[in-house]
């Protein structure tokens, strides 16, 4: 029974094309996370959400931006995407209270190609 | 500056031996830390949780230690097997705000031999 799903699982866009990721979860988890991941590099925290408080890395370039309409789906935008966007982008979800949160749950990822 | 520390080589090692992989860190103070196991092109698999005032947790094969003074993880697989080959990250708990965010190392490959 698949948790946290991603769609799709593989996205081509063009340069500079605008292109959504989107991320649901039938977990009723109150915390979700975006992460972009490079080859052999650690996942990258992009943004979080805790409820609805919307929190951004200070390093998440501009060009990246997120939606969490509800509890069950968060959506990931990029608005002019460039070369060095091609990554996996993993979507996670855990239950957090304060300073304490369960474990991340994490969705298959969606692999982005830019051409 | 924050940092997360994996051993970038990978870790080979006989089936049945026990892997040993490192974690440490710098300019953090975490409440607790995870380990996850990633396949090639599969998103992170949680494995065990350690609080910042426990000093070791085990899970079947699996043992994790945390040393907060050391700003040291080690993660033990005993009895190894060639299933067992994967990458293994680990992640640290981190103040934001007045949440927790969760941020990750690099990762260490582990291939188990039979």
């Amino acid at each position: 029974d698949a948790m946290v799903i991603q769609n799709p699982r593989y996205q081509v866009t063009q340069f500079g094309k605008p292109v959504t990721l989107s991320c649901s979860q039938t977990l009723n988890h109150n915390v979700m996370y975006w992460y972009q991941q490079k080859s052999s590099q650690a996942p990258k925290l992009l943004f979080h959400y805790y409820d609805k408080d919307f929190n951004n890395e200070a390093d998440t370039p501009d060009n990246f931006q997120s939606r969490r309409p509800n509890t069950s789906f968060c959506f990931l935008d990029i608005r002019s995407p460039g070369l060095g966007d091609a990554a996996m982008y993993l979507c996670a979800t855990s239950r957090g209270s304060g300073y304490m949160n369960t474990e991340a749950f994490f969705g298959q990822g969606t692999r982005l190609t830019v051409v | 500056s924050q940092k997360i520390e994996q051993n970038s080589e990978a870790l080979n090692i006989q089936e049945g031996k026990t892997a040993t992989l490192t974690c440490n860190y710098t300019n953090y103070s975490p409440a607790y830390l995870q380990w996850y196991r990633q396949d090639p092109g599969r998103g992170p698999v949680f494995l065990l949780l350690i609080r910042e005032n426990e000093k070791e947790k085990r899970k079947e094969r699996l043992k994790v230690t945390f040393d907060t003074t050391l700003k040291q993880s080690l993660f033990h697989i005993t009895a190894s097997q060639p299933a067992d080959s994967a990458t293994y990250l680990c992640a640290l708990a981190s103040r934001s705000g007045g949440y927790n965010k969760l941020i990750f190392g690099a990762g260490t490959r582990l291939a188990v031999h039979p």
